[in-house]
Parts: structure tokens; C-alpha cells; sequence
């Protein structure tokens, strides 16, 4: 079965610092990758999908990932933290269910501090 | 309204409680999930429904029992809850169970068990 590995519960920049989060994942095949924010007292919210078309790929608010299948990454990033980024971050992978649908399964996630 | 709507966003409860938990999307989706959100642990799907048939019991115990009487509503009902099932459950939809498909999350209930 997929899985996915966040490395760092919490990571911390200052604004306008470069933001790196860290995710690997663990797949015989080809995965299907995920990204989600979560904001305080919300739900989560998807930043972005790795779906095969391109190995970087773009989402909201300014965040990129890229897949890197040699080193089993899914880094995400963003050249300049901005204040309204501090949140969780999580991690997913798509994995087969238990009656031949999809289920998501989640990355422990990391929780982004940015400092003024 | 647009969305993943879950209500009550929160709830208090004793341990000789019953209680439900209701989710409704707006989103014309096929597929229905609970997810339980506990502090330190990763976030842990409990249940899957698509097409309203239940695909997926992640060995919930049975104090949780989850109804879906059509593909807009999400039930999760609960019993004689206990103090470590305190967290915050969150409710998601997706077009289908996919493999490429991305989940909408609602805002959440905080549950608490006194």
C-alpha cells in the first residue's frame, strides 16, 4: 500500500524566507500526490495534485512541488513566506481501498510558523 | 450554500450520550468520507461511502455508526462515546474514489467527551 512520510512536525521561517516542506513517499507504482492546507478551526483545503502530466506543478497562493520519482519526493515550496501562510501542511497518496475504490491517506502533517 | 457544510461545528457530550453528526455537500459528488482528527496523530479515515454504499470500515469501533441516505448527506451517529474519542471529525467528498481524485473537506465538528 501507498503511504507518505513528512519529515519535520514543524518548521519555522521568517517572512520572506524561502518555505520547504518536506514529503516522501513509499509506491510500486506510480502515485497520485497531494498537498493540503489546513488553516486553524478549518477543514483542509488542496494547495495542489501531482497526476503524472508534469513533474512541477503549481498550485494556489504561490506554492510548487515538484515529483522527484529518484528520491521518492514531493517536496512543496514557495520562494517567499508570507504571515497568512502560517498553517498545516499535509501530505497524501491515493492507495487502493478495500473494495477496489481509491482512499486518501495522510501525511502526519507540518505545522508552518512564519516570523515577522 | 456551496460546499462541505458540517454541523455542529461543536459538541459536547457525555459518555452516556447519543449524539449525531450531519454532513451535507453541494457539490454533486459520488463519494462521502469520515475522517477523525486527533491532536499528535495523524489524520485517520474512518469510513468511505460512494454511490451511498459503504466501501470502507477502517476497524471504527461500533459506538460510531455512519449513515448515508443519499449521495448529499453524511451521517455519523454516536454511543456511550469515551474520553479519548475526543477530536475533531471531519467530513469530505470527492467526485468519485478515484485514484486521482482530490477530497473537499468540510470545516469540521469539535467533539468533545465528558
Amino acid at each position: 500500500a501507498q503511504s507518505v512520510t513528512q519529515l519535520g512536525s514543524h518548521v519555522s521561517v521568517s517572512e520572506g524566507a524561502l518555505v520547504l516542506l518536506r514529503c516522501n513517499y513509499s509506491s510500486s507504482v506510480p502515485p497520485y500526490l497531494f498537498w493540503y492546507v489546513q488553516y486553524p478551526n478549518q477543514g483542509l483545503q488542496l494547495l495542489l495534485k501531482y497526476t503524472s502530466a508534469a513533474t512541477l506543478v503549481k498550485g494556489i497562493n504561490g506554492f510548487e512541488a515538484e515529483f522527484k520519482k529518484s528520491e521518492t519526493s514531493f517536496h512543496l515550496t514557495k520562494p517567499s513566506a508570507h504571515m497568512s501562510d502560517a498553517a498545516e501542511y499535509f501530505c497524501a497518496v491515493t492507495t487502493r481501498g478495500g473494495t477496489g475504490g481509491f482512499k486518501t491517506i495522510f501525511g502526519a502533517g507540518t505545522r508552518l510558523f512564519v516570523k515577522a | 450554500e456551496t460546499g462541505v457544510t458540517q454541523t455542529p461545528r461543536h459538541l459536547v457530550m457525555g459518555m452516556t450520550n447519543k449524539k449525531s453528526l450531519k454532513c451535507e455537500q453541494h457539490l454533486g459528488h459520488n463519494a462521502m468520507y469520515w475522517y477523525k482528527q486527533s491532536a499528535k496523530k495523524p489524520l485517520e479515515l474512518m469510513f468511505v461511502y460512494s454511490l451511498e454504499e459503504r466501501v470502507e470500515n477502517n476497524s471504527v469501533p461500533s459506538r460510531f455508526s455512519p449513515e448515508c441516505p443519499n449521495s448529499s448527506h453524511l451521517f455519523l451517529h454516536l454511543h456511550t462515546l469515551q474520553p479519548e474519542d475526543s477530536a475533531l471529525y471531519l467530513c469530505a467528498s470527492s467526485q468519485d474514489n478515484y485514484e486521482n481524485t482530490e477530497a473537499f473537506f468540510g470545516q469540521g465538528t469539535r467533539l468533545t467527551v465528558v
